[in-house]
Order: structure tokens, then C-alpha cells, then sequence
């Protein structure tokens, strides 16, 4: 029994570097989020999926983060020239996504991103 | 928009004793309360939740909360903290089975 896995756990870049996160969500489930949790403070919407369609986007998503995932199972985060206030705790979260009720959202430890 | 404010950064709280953490949230839809906690240097793990029905909502590791409408508050309560408690606790909404919306946590410290 796996829950959600991400890797890189730890990712140290540079300023002005690309980086790509993975997850890798609970097997049978449609949806993954993506969050973002800066020191001292709580998770932020990024971006969810159902399957391969990306349904929402948030606003902290600037042109330079893209998601995606392609086959509807594992999903992926770049960050085109990271910035210094790019870093972050990155965290994926899956759920079944039935419709018509609660589904609940499990997490994956997450990546940490330093950019020095 | 919905939002969530935890009133406390940090709770110093002696072993054994009891412990509140306050959450107050807004919104203008009905939604779903969360209370997650983060363990040091581990993921996110749901606490407790209040879908629907009884306001008072029981969770893990002896841990409760309760739903207030008219007060929009859903705090976190345990009658005996025990040193394993030391954690970040995050309040949580969010609207039907749509993304989460967290507040900033309230870490709480076990004094022995």
C-alpha cells in the first residue's frame, strides 16, 4: 500500500535555473493538486487535475510554473528561471474524485526547494 | 472567497494539561472544516472533519472539534496533551469537494 510519493525530496538551484518536480498519486486516483507552503505559512492552491485535464489554475501560478500530466497517472511541476522567492515546500495531494461527495485529499511528503 | 484565521501562532501547552487551538473561517456557502496536522519533517495528515450533521466531530490520536455556525469557528480541542502532540496544526475549508484553503497553523509546544 503507497500513498502519494514526490521527488525530488530536496532540490538546491540556482537563480535563473529550471527545475521539475514529480508526483507520483495514489493508484485508481483522478485528481492531483499541487500546493505551495512557504515558511510559516499554510498550504496555497496551485493547480488540480481531473485525469489528464488541468481544471483549475491559481493566480500564485505565474507563466513561469507549468503542470501537467499527460496520461492521466503521474503529474509534473516546472519552474522556468526560478527566483528566490520560489522557494518553497512544493506538496501533491490525490484523491478519487467521485462525483457527487467528499473525496478526501492525501498528501505526499513533498519537495523542498532552495534557490540560492 | 472563503478564508481561514487561526488567532494563534504558537500554543505552549504543559504535558497532560488540556489544549484549544481557535480557528475562525469566511465564507458565504456552506463548506467542509479540516483540521490537518504536519508532524516535524512529515507530510500533511487529515485530523478530523466536519461534513455535515453533529458539531462536535471526533479525530484521531483523542483529538476533537467543534462546528459553530453562528460564530464561524470550528476549534480544535484535547483534554490531556501528550510530548508525541509537538506539531503545526492547520485549520482547513474548503467548498464542497473543491480545493482546500488553508489557514496559516498554530504550532503547538508540549512542555514538560
Amino acid at each position: 500500500d503507497t500513498g502519494v510519493s514526490q521527488n525530488p525530496r530536496h532540490k538546491i538551484t540556482k537563480r535563473g535555473q529550471n527545475v521539475t518536480f514529480r508526483c507520483d498519486p495514489i493508484s485508481e486516483h483522478n485528481r492531483l493538486y499541487w500546493y505551495r507552503q512557504t515558511l510559516g505559512q499554510g498550504p496555497e492552491f496551485l493547480t488540480y487535475f481531473q485525469n489528464e485535464a488541468q481544471l483549475e489554475k491559481s493566480r500564485l501560478l505565474s507563466d513561469r510554473f507549468s503542470a501537467e500530466r499527460p496520461k492521466g497517472s503521474f503529474s509534473t511541476l516546472e519552474i522556468q528561471r526560478t527566483e528566490q522567492g520560489d522557494s518553497a515546500m512544493y506538496l501533491c495531494a490525490s484523491s478519487l474524485g467521485l462525483a457527487g461527495g467528499y473525496n478526501e485529499q492525501f498528501f505526499g511528503p513533498g519537495t523542498r526547494l532552495t534557490v540560492l | 472567497a472563503q478564508s481561514v484565521t487561526q488567532l494563534d501562532s504558537q500554543v505552549p501547552v504543559f504535558e497532560e494539561a488540556p489544549v484549544e487551538l481557535r480557528c475562525n473561517y469566511s465564507s458565504s456557502v456552506s463548506v467542509y472544516l479540516f483540521w490537518y496536522v504536519q508532524y516535524p519533517n512529515q507530510g500533511l495528515q487529515l485530523l478530523l472533519k466536519y461534513l455535515s450533521g453533529s458539531t462536535l466531530v471526533k479525530g484521531i490520536n483523542g483529538f476533537e472539534a467543534e462546528f459553530n455556525k453562528s460564530q464561524t469557528s470550528f476549534h480544535l480541542r484535547k483534554p490531556s496533551v501528550h510530548i508525541s502532540d509537538t506539531a503545526e496544526y492547520f485549520c482547513a475549508v474548503s467548498v464542497l469537494d473543491d480545493k482546500i484553503i488553508f489557514g496559516k497553523g498554530t504550532r503547538l509546544h508540549i512542555l514538560p
